[in-house]
């Protein structure tokens, strides 16, 4: 069972918007503003979509959104595309249990 | 180009140890901390320990605490996982990560590995 929990699937209708939810506690997600955001395609290594609750690195669109209320971060996908299909995950700093990860989201584009 | 090459992966008996390493370039190596993150056979991410620019500080998952131990040689731009006491619960494509900043405790994984798979089994 993971620390943070996430929602087994998503899915949305290419050009629509779709919010992947991600629930912790106060020890984790509430606790602090260390949440990130993975993407991972079939076969391949995650990749960094979101740090610090809202963070964009460079290259990755803006269509990507982060944001957090209380002990719920959230995962936003706008102009949702074909390419967006992929496992997304979310991970926050647990303070003396170090990182935790969610379960994992599959999102399918209709 | 950040690179991250993972080796030291394979098949090994219940109760015996294992060393991976991760050979890292593109990038100023003791500027940042480092991290182990494993990935069950289809399931999902599992954080496994982290470790800061200087080794000055460690974290474990519960999971691994007082089996695994995690270092880094910045002379050889290198990270290792030291992994004794082996379980069947320790399969898993292990990646190794690197962190956005110079402390493990902000959990940011920026660039990953293609991964080493162990395979725990009698």
């Amino acid at each position: 069972q993971s620390a943070l929990t996430q929602p087994p699937s998503a899915s949305g209708s290419p050009g629509q918007s779709v919010t992947i939810s991600c629930t912790g506690t106060s020890s984790d997600v509430g606790g602090y503003n260390y949440v990130s955001w993975y993407q991972q395609h079939p076969g391949k290594a995650p990749k960094l979509m979101i740090y610090e609750v809202s963070k964009r690195p460079s290259g990755v669109p803006d269509r990507f959104s982060g944001s957090k209320s209380g002990n719920t971060a959230s995962l936003t996908v706008s102009g949702l595309q074909a390419e967006d299909e992929a496992d997304y995950y979310c991970s926050s700093y647990a303070g003396s249990k170090g990182g935790v990860f969610g379960g994992g989201t599959k999102l399918t584009v209709l | 180009e950040v690179q991250l090459v993972e080796s030291g992966g394979g098949l090994v008996q219940p109760g015996r140890s294992l060393r991976l390493s991760c050979a890292a370039s593109g990038f100023t190596f003791d500027d940042y901390a480092m991290h182990w993150v494993r990935q069950a056979p289809g399931k999902g991410l599992e954080w496994v320990s982290g470790i800061s620019w200087n080794s000055g500080s460690i974290g474990y998952a519960d999971s691994v605490k007082g089996r695994f131990t995690i270092s880094r040689d910045n002379a050889k731009n290198s990270l290792y996982l030291q992994m004794n006491s082996l379980r069947a619960e320790d399969t898993a494509l292990y990646y190794c990560a690197k962190g956005l900043k110079r402390s493990w405790a902000f959990c940011y994984f920026d660039y990953w590995g293609q991964g080493t798979l162990v395979t725990v089994s009698s």
